[in-house]
């Protein structure tokens, strides 16, 4: 089964440089999630978009910007980055239609990609 | 606002040993529940999840039940392995929400 795609897989960057992630949800998924994680900790959510307009913003700094396309990809942007942006940056996927589909007691599953590991140097 | 707490690593045990890693959890209306599993260097992997009360999520010999009575939903494993060492993180999402609520993860090595 297809299942969420990310890239790059692995990033190295400098100081004060800017990086691009990007996302490819599950096919048909209309929700896209983004998530940091820094070393040891757990992830941290930092937005999410649904249907090409932003949902819900989390700890997302200022320097980062996002966006979904027409054929529901996402991609973070991230510029001036610092050392402290050295993480594992997860995407995940959600089909709002399955978490209408019930009532309560139905969910939004979250299907995560492999994350990008992105090091700042 | 909706949390998850969950028991703090590292935990060491011998191979076979059983094994409890608990967690609760804070949220308004009907929360769903998620064990995730994270090896070394890689993602995050879906062990197993329960929808509402009672349900009992099972995969790989883990085990949790969603107890909404001590909103709990520890995570259990009668026999563990070497290759269960891992990072494992509870995490929860309502049903109006739309993002994940994450435990600060448990960080489980077997030795043999």
């Amino acid at each position: 089964a297809a299942g969420v795609i990310q890239s790059p897989r692995h990033l190295i960057k400098e100081k004060r440089e800017t990086a691009t992630l990007k996302c490819y949800p599950i096919p048909r998924h209309d929700t896209v999630y983004w998530y940091q994680q820094g070393p040891g900790q757990d992830p941290q959510f930092l937005i999410s978009f649904y249907e090409k307009m932003q949902s819900d913003k989390g700890s997302i700094p200022d320097r980062f910007s996002a966006q979904q396309f027409s054929d529901y990809h996402s991609e973070l942007n991230m510029s001036s980055l610092e050392l402290g942006d050295s993480a594992l940056y997860f995407c995940a996927s959600s089909s709002s239609v399955w978490a209408l589909a019930g009532g309560p007691g139905a969910y939004n599953e979250q299907f995560f990609g492999p994350g990008t590991r992105l090091t700042v140097l | 606002g909706d949390s998850v707490t969950q028991m703090e690593g590292p935990v060491t045990l011998s191979e076979e040993a059983f094994l409890t890693i608990n967690c609760t959890y804070t949220a308004t209306g009907y929360p769903s529940l998620f064990w995730y599993v994270q090896y070394p260097g890689e993602g995050l992997q879906l062990l197993l999840k329960a929808t509402k009360a009672d349900d009992k999520g099972s995969n790989k010999g883990f085990e949790a039940t969603y107890r909404k009575e001590t909103t709990s939903f520890h995570l259990e494993k009668g026999s563990v392995q070497v290759s269960d060492s891992a990072v494992y993180f509870c995490a929860l999402v309502t049903f109006a929400g739309n993002q994940f609520y994450f435990g600060t993860g448990t960080s489980l090595t077997v030795i043999p």
